[in-house]
């Protein structure tokens, strides 16, 4: 089946770029994304590519896709302790109709002053 | 718009009792999905709907749990009776028609069970 896979834990210095990998297995997937999750909070959809894409910018965020591959990447520059949080990578299921996503199991950025 | 609003916020209960927990989805959105969230098991699906219909069930843990969606604006998820191991955040989710579309789901703040 479908499976989603990150890394758990990713430390940086504020200032400093972060970068959040996450690697998919279904390649029928049309869209992949990135929800923050803040601390008690729910899930925050941050951005989101379509699979014809392979980059795309949005101010501080940069996503980068690599479909043969199967690999997906959050950079976030000038990181800033605001952005500390749990980022979930997600790709719809492709299998079917149903809006189904698929979830990594979540990394913890930790932005130290 | 209000967003997905999810009540209570945090609910404590004796091993034993019923919990309802309820979810009004954002206005126009015909998918809704209920998920827990725990430290050991991350972020897990239990059920979801497609116009207030169950489409997969196969998350739900037990018979103990239940969900029903009587119409587009109310679905509640129960745990009748609760265990500790219940105990999680539960969300709620909704999104529009899934065909041919970004398919961005939009959650609640959460409901924190905890079952003593």
């Amino acid at each position: 089946g479908e499976d989603v896979e990150q890394s758990l834990f990713l430390s940086v210095r504020e200032g400093d770029s972060s970068v959040i990998n996450c690697t998919y297995t279904d390649s029928s997937s049309t869209y992949l994304y990135w929800y923050k999750q803040e601390p008690g909070a729910g899930l925050q959809l941050l951005t989101y590519i379509f699979s014809n894409m392979d980059m795309k910018q949005d101010q501080r965020l940069t996503v980068l896709l690599n479909k043969k591959d199967k690999h997906l990447s959050l950079r976030i520059a000038d990181t800033q302790t605001g952005d500390s949080a749990i980022y979930f990578c997600a790709e719809r299921d492709g299998s079917s109709n149903t809006g189904k996503l698929i979830f990594g199991q979540g990394t913890t950025l930790q932005v130290k002053p | 718009d209000a967003g997905v609003i999810q009540s209570p916020r945090h609910e404590v209960t004796e091993m034993g009792q019923e919990v309802t927990l309820r979810c009004k989805p954002i206005s126009g959105h015909n998918s809704l999905f209920w998920y827990r969230q725990t430290m050991m098991r991350g972020l897990e699906l239990l059920i979801y709907f497609n116009n207030n219909v169950p489409i997969d069930d196969s998350g739900m843990p037990e018979d103990r749990f239940s969900a029903k969606m009587p119409n587009a604006s109310f679905s509640t998820l129960k745990i009748q009776p609760s265990e500790p191991r219940d105990s999680a955040v539960y969300f709620c989710a909704s999104s529009r028609r899934p065909q041919n579309t970004k398919n961005i789901q939009y959650f609640g703040a959460g409901t924190r069970l905890s079952v003593l």
